[in-house]
């Protein structure tokens, strides 16, 4: 089956800094990658769609500037929360797909807490 | 917009009896996604339903689609308690030309011993 690591599980860190959060396809290349923020006993809301090689797509209400995602390779994208506070704490989630039409894989999820 | 709406949204019943989760969707699609969510982990893969009467089976779950009616089923067979976890439904776009994927609200499942 397809593999798609999310890394890091879990991350905790200081108002104000940046975190890196990593999307890897281990064993195909994807070619569209999905980051999904999801609160406390709530649904998963997409936040931003990528591409390999473009810009990403942002959902209406994601502030781009704040959530940045790069997406630099078939097996790689990235989401960045720069100058986190608080209330970025959430658990993010990312999905690869092969390529149109076929199903996403979900990563392990990375827990974000701002302190 | 594509809206996506699960009920009930929790759920409590005790081992050995039947269940159904059911999932509406707003808009035309074929392509209709089951997963489950245990507590802190990420989702977990159930069912890929790509066409209407599609019904699929794993264990104690079966799920089926109707596109006409813009429904979806998860039914809960002789329930255990290893079960218990919250429900995702989950539509895309592609009819509309996209990918994305629309969630549902969830539905809390709780299996009583």
């Amino acid at each position: 089956g397809a593999v798609v690591s999310q890394h890091p599980s879990r991350v905790i860190c200081k108002s104000g800094t940046s975190v890196k959060i990593e999307c890897r396809s281990l064993d195909f290349q994807a070619t569209t990658m999905f980051w999904y923020r999801q609160f406390p006993k709530q649904s998963l809301m997409l936040m931003a769609t990528s591409n390999e090689g473009s810009k990403a797509t942002y959902e209406q209400g994601v502030e781009k500037d704040k959530f940045l995602i790069n997406h630099a390779s078939l097996t790689l994208s990235t989401l960045t929360v720069t100058s986190a506070h608080p209330e970025d704490s959430s658990f993010y989630i990312c999905s690869a797909m092969r390529g149109w039409n076929t199903e996403a894989f979900f990563g392990q999820g990375t827990r974000l807490t701002v302190v | 917009e594509l809206k996506v709406e699960q009920n009930p949204l929790f759920l409590s019943m005790q081992e050995g009896k039947n269940y159904t989760i059911y999932c509406n969707y707003s808009t035309t699609s074929d392509r209709l996604y089951w997963y489950r969510q245990d507590p802190g982990k990420s989702l977990e893969s159930l069912f890929v339903l790509l066409s209407n009467g599609a019904v699929k089976q794993e264990g104690r779950l079966m799920a089926s689609l109707d596109t006409k009616a813009r429904l979806s089923t998860l039914h809960i067979t002789a329930a255990v308690h290893d079960l218990s976890a919250t429900y995702f439904c989950a539509v895309d776009g592609s009819n509309f030309g996209n990918e994305k994927l629309t969630f549902g609200t969830g539905t809390r499942l709780t299996i009583i011993p």
